[in-house]
């Protein structure tokens, strides 16, 4: 069975601090990746995808990838309240493609004053 | 209006009764999702469809069924709610073998009493 773990937090780090998401994911196979914002009573949206090894940013996101440790990170640079979320990795055997989507549990963020 | 709509928002229901939740999007999406949200266990993939005449089941289909009315409707039906079917639902869309992302509805609370 496809796992994606992420530790659950809450993570809590004060406001301008970088803040530092982890996920592991057990099927070696995976190949597409993503990390998804969701605020509570909310549906989750899509912060980044990446699916080569590397780092991708996007203004103040950066999404890291490890395949071979099979790691995705996501780090937020000057995190701000409106931050405050559980953020969710999902892995996709696809590359390329959002489809069947395995997500992980969720870490709670909370970006203090 | 929201691309991907979800009916009822809310809804609770007795233990044996049937209910449906239905879903339709204006995204012109072919592939469409039905997910489960609980606490402590994230989202998990209830069915899917890659288009209207394909359905397939996902990591927790037992207890549902579904039905792709077209290309715009999926529906996602419990025959007899039992208690421990009390989640949120989200439909969820994407675009074909490219997309590079799902789209969620806002979701359906159910309460199962």
């Amino acid at each position: 069975q496809k796992e994606v773990e992420q530790n659950s937090g809450p993570l809590s780090v004060p406001e301008g601090a970088i803040a530092s998401l982890n996920c592991t994911y057990s099927d070696r196979g995976s190949q597409s990746f993503f990390w998804y914002r969701q605020y509570s009573g909310k549906s989750p949206e899509l912060i980044m995808f990446i699916y080569s090894n590397g780092d991708k940013e996007d203004g103040r996101f950066t999404a890291q990838l490890n395949k071979a440790s099979q790691y995705v990170s996501l780090l937020i640079r000057d995190s701000q309240p409106s931050d405050s979320a559980t953020y969710l990795c999902a892995v996709a055997e696809l590359t390329g493609t959002a489809s069947k989507l395995t997500f992980g549990t969720g870490t709670r963020l909370q970006v203090t004053l | 209006d929201a691309d991907v709509t979800q009916t009822p928002r809310n809804r609770i229901t007795k233990t044996g009764k049937r209910i449906m939740l239905e879903c339709s999007q204006t995204k012109g999406h072919d592939r469409m999702y039905w997910y489960r949200q609980d606490p402590g266990l994230g989202l998990r993939l209830i069915y899917y469809s890659f288009d209207v005449k394909d359905i397939n089941k996902g990591e927790i289909s037992d207890g549902y069924s579904v039905s792709r009315q077209a290309q715009a409707k999926f529906s996602l039906s419990l025959e007899s709610a039992i208690p421990n079917q009390t989640a949120l639902y989200f439909c969820a869309t994407s675009a074909g073998y490219s997309g590079n992302t799902i789209y969620f509805g806002e979701g359906s609370w159910l309460t199962v009493v």
